[in-house]
């Protein structure tokens, strides 16, 4: 089954606004990554941060993570209709190689 | 840089037909894995491998086969298309370190529909 799922599954607002959207998983990690799909493409990745991190930052990105909740948060700042695509956090079950995906949430930002 | 290339970009097949799915990489990627997206399903992973005669079975496995003889190619085959199977396939690769494994780089996907 999927380990990762995202919240909420399609978020909708205004340009200039911040873009929260959040990831939930089962089991312990070794780490979480987070990728953005533009419609009809591959994914592309955003961020990674490992168990031992709490916070990460990436340009207009931050990433936050909390292991006693299994549960992580994407921020999205100042968020431009170019941002407009899916989300998706990736989870990598303790030391196997796979990662598993959620389902993802949609975002579209309107002018 | 070509990263990771996947032929074809869409394919119909009828049920019962065979085909394979071809990726190639060029980044010397130990890890490619085979996802397939359906509308809310997300990604599911198909197969993947860690090296060279080296695959494992993902969460949906049944109705494929994977080989990997080489590091840069990692070839998805459908035995015998059923119209499930119908969805975009996406190839993927990463660096391992140790028991590591990095960003996915992906390719631009492949359509199949099978009637």
């Amino acid at each position: 089954s999927q380990q990762g799922e995202e919240d909420p599954q399609a978020l909708s607002i205004q340009e200039g606004e911040n873009a929260t959207m959040n990831c939930s998983y089962k089991t312990s990690i070794n780490n979480l990554q987070w990728y953005r799909q533009n419609s009809g493409r591959g994914l592309v990745h955003l961020i990674l941060i490992r168990s031992n991190e709490r916070e990460k930052h990436s340009g207009r990105l931050r990433v936050t993570l909390d292991t006693s909740k299994k549960s992580s948060s994407l921020l999205i700042t100042a968020s431009r209709a170019a941002d407009t695509a899916s989300y998706f956090c990736a989870t990598r079950r303790g030391s196997g190689y796979a990662l598993n995906f959620g389902k993802g949430t949609s975002l579209l930002v309107t002018p | 840089n070509a990263g990771v290339t996947q032929t074809p970009k869409f394919q119909v097949l009828k049920t019962g037909q065979s085909m394979t799915l071809q990726c190639a990489q060029d980044m010397n990627h130990e890890y490619m894995s085979w996802y397939r997206q359906d509308p809310g399903m997300g990604l599911r992973l198909i197969h993947y491998s860690v090296g060279a005669g080296i695959t494992d079975q993902g969460e949906v496995p049944n109705g494929y086969n994977v080989s990997r003889s080489t590091t840069e190619d990692f070839p998805l085959r459908l035995l015998s298309a059923a119209p499930s199977q119908t969805s975009v396939y996406f190839c993927a690769s990463s660096w391992t370190s140790g028991a590591n494994t990095g960003e996915l780089f992906f390719g631009e996907g492949s359509r199949l529909t099978v009637l």
